[in-house]
């Protein structure tokens, strides 16, 4: 049971490139989540699914999209990179709501 | 607008002594609070809940409480270890509606000393 996995663990991106952030969980949970963490800063959130076919914006989507064509994917989508994108992106799933969310390793993303 | 704040960013803490982790909030939306732990490189991880229709919630040596009318929560740790040492985030979720979403503090950096 490998719980959520994300891919890569660090990448360097150029400016104006793109990338796709990969998720993955076994758990056949329903809901799943990405978040970005700046140093000092808390986990922000960037987009939500409930469901395979259903995504949501959260707090800071500009610059992301999300797609969740299976309830075990939900891949984050870098169109047009820029240095406000550096942080740690963390990929989250969870069944319930009485439940906790289970959290990825993080990838590790720099735009220079 | 920080609706979940963790206002001191570090702790030191000598082993054995108690650690007395802080959190406010400020939407009175938000009923079920989390604190999570983490390590550097890896991911989050759960370490204890309170739904609000409670005070207090333990599981062994952490313990988290919780004040409604003042909006503050608290996370005491008994005794620390130097295992104990890691970022340790508040959340705060709405248990209807809200898309099960959690909104984070920034986050305490605990160091217990030996």
């Amino acid at each position: 049971n490998a719980g959520v996995t994300q891919t890569p663990k660090f990448r360097i991106l150029k400016i104006g490139q793109s990338m796709t952030l990969q998720c993955t969980q076994d758990m056949n949970h329903n809901y799943m989540y990405w978040y970005r963490q700046d140093p000092g800063m808390g986990l922000k959130l960037i987009y939500y699914s409930v469901g395979a076919g259903i995504t949501d914006k959260g707090e800071v989507p500009n610059g992301y999209n999300v797609s969740r064509s299976t309830t075990e994917d939900f891949p984050l989508r870098l169109e047009l990179a820029a240095p406000s994108q550096t942080s740690v992106y963390f990929c989250a799933s969870v069944a319930l709501f009485n439940s906790p969310l289970h959290f990825g390793n993080g990838t590790r993303l720099t735009v220079t | 607008d920080q609706q979940v704040k963790q206002n001191s960013p570090s702790l030191s803490v000598q082993e054995g002594r108690i650690s007395i982790l802080n959190c406010d909030y400020t939407n009175s939306m938000f009923d079920y609070f989390l604190w999570y732990k983490k390590y550097p490189a890896e991911g989050p991880t759960f370490l204890i809940s309170i739904s609000s229709i409670k005070d207090k919630n333990e599981d062994g040596r952490f313990t988290v409480f919780l004040n409604k009318s003042a909006k503050h929560l608290s996370l005491h740790i008994v005794p620390s270890q130097p295992g104990d040492s890691a970022v340790y985030f508040c959340a705060a979720r709405r248990l209807t509606g809200g898309g099960n979403k959690l909104t984070f503090g920034t986050g305490t950096q605990l160091k217990v000393e030996l």
